[in-house]
């Protein structure tokens, strides 16, 4: 079945760093990727998405590539801030499905 | 005017009783889900409607059991609660296999 790996948490960073959540799929035709937030007590926020190969979603400054190739959608930003610490969810949506399969989640912790 | 919601936030209850959720969203969509997030923050799906009909049940216990009375509506109804239940449960709704928005969240503790 469809499947997200995402790499383990916490990550761990100052402000202004540069951020890379890693992401990759398993899946069967072309699904549609997202990335989805959860700040601390909250529920899920979408952040961006993509679907399909080669598209870029981007959103407050983090932006993620769908790479058919590499079967890979992972998260960057390049100057993080205190306030994105929070839950990183990657998931996928396939064609008909109209379900999502998310991965672990990434916890990243942003330190002054 | 908030898009998606689920009433309550927070639900304590013993072991054995029997508990609803509720989810509503004023987005227009056709579509609602119900997915669960266990204490070590994975989600995973339970229950999609279409348009009021089931679509998705992903080997839920039949304990769990939704209700859709119309489109706006989706709630979740738990009998004889037992301690792995204890999670949060989200709601979401889509119009189609669009992009899912999600409600804050239920978080549900058994005693």
């Amino acid at each position: 079945g469809d499947s997200v790996t995402q790499m383990e948490g916490p990550v761990t960073l100052s402000e202004e760093a540069f951020l890379t959540i890693n992401c990759t799929y398993t899946a069967t035709g072309y699904p549609s990727l997202f990335w989805y937030v959860q700040y601390p007590g909250e529920g899920l926020q979408l952040l961006l998405k993509a679907t399909k190969a080669d598209d870029k979603g981007s959103n407050k400054g983090f932006e993620a590539t769908y790479r058919k190739e590499t079967t890979s959608f992972h998260l960057e930003k390049g100057s993080v801030q205190v306030s994105d610490s929070a839950v990183y969810f990657c998931a996928l949506s396939n064609t008909g499905f109209q379900k999502l399969v998310f991965g672990t989640g990434t916890r990243l912790l942003v330190s002054p | 005017d908030t898009a998606v919601s689920q009433t309550p936030k927070y639900l304590v209850t013993q072991m054995g009783n029997d508990k609803s959720i509720k989810c509503e969203q004023n987005l227009g969509h056709d579509t609602m889900y119900w997915y669960k997030q266990d204490s070590k923050k994975f989600l995973k799906i339970m229950f999609s409607y279409n348009n009021k009909e089931l679509i998705i049940n992903e080997t839920v216990p039949n304990r769990f059991s939704p209700k859709s009375p119309d489109k706006a509506h989706l709630n979740l109804h738990i009998n004889s609660l037992e301690l792995g239940d204890s999670a949060v449960y989200f709601c979401a709704s889509s119009q189609e296999s669009d992009t899912q928005y999600f409600g804050p969240g239920t978080r549900l503790t058994v005693l």
